[in-house]
């Protein structure tokens, strides 16, 4: 089963702009991390970001993270053509133990509009 | 650094066909990942080894899908027989320590499998 479901499923927007992913999962974590995936590739790790962390951020990017709320979000700021891609959240559960692995939501496709 | 390498990159067979995927994760990862992404949504996994041997395979349908690490390093995932529903993009993580705080999983090019 899914654990992390992103929102909006698809966005698009003009370059320059900024883009907002939200992702909301259901178990308590270890950590939360974000993966972009281009058309046809494979998956490439963004950002992570642990449970006692609130906010990250890694050049254009910045991840929050509400434990409370059990959400997540990725803002990309002035963002280019080459941000269009798939981004998935992936939730690293707390209860695996020592079976530390990732549950991956559906993903928000993005489209920046040249 | 080399990344994780996977080969084929495609590959088209009828169903009842057998296939194998194989995976060369970044040296010295100990954790390896086997996932099925179907058209459309994110990475399901299937297998989880640390080293030589099986973490997780909860997931893997062991009716038709087997895999094996052997040595601790190179993978293959094998499906016999096919369905239809296999149709999917077969993509092979690797991890260093995940359970002492290196937890970033790096990903593969997949294999492309279409099941006619």
């Amino acid at each position: 089963s899914q654990q992390g479901e992103e929102d909006p499923q698809a966005l698009s927007i003009q370059e320059g702009e900024n883009a907002t992913m939200n992702c909301s999962y259901k178990t308590s974590i270890n950590n939360l991390q974000w993966y972009r995936q281009n058309s046809g590739r494979g998956l490439v790790h963004l950002i992570l970001i642990r449970s006692n962390e609130r906010e990250k951020h890694s050049g254009r990017l910045r991840v929050t993270l509400d434990t409370s709320k059990k959400s997540s979000s990725l803002l990309i700021t002035a963002s280019r053509a080459a941000d269009t891609a798939s981004y998935f959240c992936a939730t690293d559960p707390l209860a695996r133990g020592s079976a530390r692995q990732l549950t991956f939501g559906s993903g928000t496709q993005l489209t920046v509009l040249p | 650094e080399a990344g994780v390498a996977q080969s084929p990159r495609y590959k088209i067979i009828e169903k009842r066909q057998s296939v194998a995927f194989w995976c060369n994760p970044i040296s010295g990862h100990a954790t390896l990942y086997w996932y099925q992404q179907i058209l459309g949504q994110g990475p399901k996994l299937l297998i989880q080894f640390q080293n030589n041997g099986v973490v997780d395979d909860s997931q893997l349908p062991k009716d038709r899908f087997s895999a094996e690490r052997l040595k601790g390093v190179d993978s293959t995932l094998k499906i016999q027989p096919a369905k239809l529903e296999d149709s999917a993009v077969y993509l092979c993580a690797s991890s260093l320590a995940p359970d002492r705080g290196r937890e970033t999983q790096y990903f593969g090019p997949g294999t492309r499998l279409l099941v006619l």
